[in-house]
């Protein structure tokens, strides 16, 4: 089983949709929850990071946390075509130190 | 505030080279981790240097290694280059040490190795 999973896509949703992402991990002493945006032939673009279980928005985008159930989901409302990307979850399992360890990422297509 | 970098862009080898990749952080960031990139294993954690000490280092054969200098600038090198390593190598700065850092990707070096 891997630590972190997500699906890989693609998940299409017409443009001013939400689009809902999610990611399980496997270790419950994981403590902080990543969210980057990668285009396709460009790095990983921090979009949000979450520690306590709940919701946080930033903009059109929201975090959730439910540590209960080993999930961090994302939620990008009003989806533009400009969304289209990898959506790449990430913890730092254990708490080791920067070691962040990444979910295969899931393709976000945005139709207009 | 400038952004990470990393040189060369691009890159590409024979196997049995050896390569250096270069990194410099944000300003004011002293910690630098590697990942590596491919099609297949998505992104892996190489190693992360604080301070000049490497604190955490992912599954990778000794081929792979690094160093931080006293600047936090940071390079990797790979010995014996096999066709496998092949990827999209990305280093991420943060300011300090700990599981709350949030983490900026440099834009990445793509090595091909025929």
């Amino acid at each position: 089983q891997k630590e972190v999973e997500q699906n890989s896509g693609p998940l299409s949703v017409p443009e001013g949709a939400i689009a809902s992402l999610n990611c399980t991990y496997s270790d419950r002493g994981s403590q902080s929850f990543f969210w980057y945006r990668q285009y396709s032939g460009k790095s990983p673009e921090l979009i949000m990071f979450i520690y306590s279980n709940g919701d946080k928005e930033d903009g059109r985008f929201t975090a959730q946390l439910n540590k209960a159930s080993q999930y961090v989901s994302l939620l990008i409302r009003d989806s533009q075509p400009s969304d289209s990307a990898t959506y790449l979850c990430a913890v730092n399992i254990n708490n080791a130190g920067n070691m962040l360890t990444f979910g295969g990422g899931t393709r976000l297509m945005v139709k207009p | 505030k400038a952004g990470v970098t990393q040189t060369p862009r691009y890159l590409i080898k024979t196997r049995g080279q050896q390569v250096t990749l270069s990194c410099s952080p944000i300003s004011g960031h002293r910690s630098v981790s590697w990942y590596q990139q491919t099609p297949g294993q998505g992104l892996q954690f190489l190693f992360e240097y604080f301070s000049e000490t490497q604190r955490n280092k992912g599954n990778f054969p000794g081929r792979f290694s690094g160093r931080q200098f006293s600047n936090s600038r940071s390079e990797m090198n790979v010995s014996t280059l096999e066709l496998g390593d092949s990827a999209l190598y990305l280093c991420a700065s943060s300011k300090g040490q700990g599981a709350w850092e949030t983490q900026y990707f440099g834009p990445g070096t793509r090595l091909l190795v025929l």
